[in-house]
């Protein structure tokens, strides 16, 4: 069974750093693309970016672009997602998930539980 | 990156059909057959519903159908039952070699 186990949820201040994690098992890590997807509260879905554990092919959104950085430890099958700066903007729910590639184009088919991130001073 | 343009919300009587737009531009939706449908119900993670304009997953119903139009895309449920009672979003590859989602759809079954 495919699974992807998040980190949990985190409370910190504005200026702070901080680094989330998603775990997967159940299936060959280093073959499928792992995205991140950000939920502000009441609001709807972000595609942020997207790696290739494979080779760290990264992708990102313009609009996350230079604001996040995505990275992998194939190790121990895990996913990263991390700020070095959090703003009060960045509180939201942030999903990882699991991708499979048509010949351009990802389709997220497994996804974690989700990361409540709650920055606030 | 502008969002995709949904409807805000869309509703329909049980065993109705309903179908939800998701509009964007040829630098996305028009320009690539790519198009997702994720479903979301409140306080869960999505679910992928519809993959590459019309194909559906293993295991999702074939109430749920896809279909793209020039910057279009559309998502129709068949036969609505209350469980489809969710928010539903779309996604596209772009030309920045990126996605994006719909800003999602909620739909009430009344």
């Amino acid at each position: 069974e495919v699974q992807l186990v998040q980190s949990g949820g985190e409370v910190k201040k504005p200026g702070e750093s901080l680094k989330i994690s998603c775990t997967s098992s159940g299936y060959s890590f280093g073959f499928y693309w792992i995205g991140w997807v950000r939920q502000m509260p009441g609001k709807g879905l972000e595609w942020m970016g997207i790696i290739y554990p494979g080779d760290s092919d990264t992708r990102y959104s313009p609009s996350f672009q230079g604001q996040v950085t995505i990275s992998v430890d194939k190790s121990i099958s895990t996913a990263y997602l991390q700020w070095s700066s959090l703003k009060a903007s960045d509180t939201a729910m942030y999903y990882c998930a699991r991708a499979t590639i048509s010949v351009a184009g990802w389709n997220f088919d497994s996804w974690g539980q989700g990361t409540l991130v709650t920055v606030s001073s | 990156q502008s969002a995709l343009s949904q409807p805000a919300s869309v509703s329909g009587s049980p065993g109705q059909s309903i179908t939800i737009s998701c509009t964007g531009t040829s630098s996305d939706v028009g320009g690539y057959n790519y198009v997702s449908w994720y479903q979301q119900h409140p306080g869960k993670a999505p679910k992928l519903m519809i993959y590459d304009v019309d194909n559906r997953p293993s295991g999702v119903s074939n109430r749920f159908s896809g279909s793209k139009s020039g910057n279009t895309a559309s998502l129709t449920i068949s036969g609505l039952q209350a469980e489809d009672e969710a928010d539903y979003y779309c996604s596209s590859y772009t030309s920045n070699s990126a996605e994006v989602f719909g800003s999602g759809t909620e739909v009430t079954v009344l």
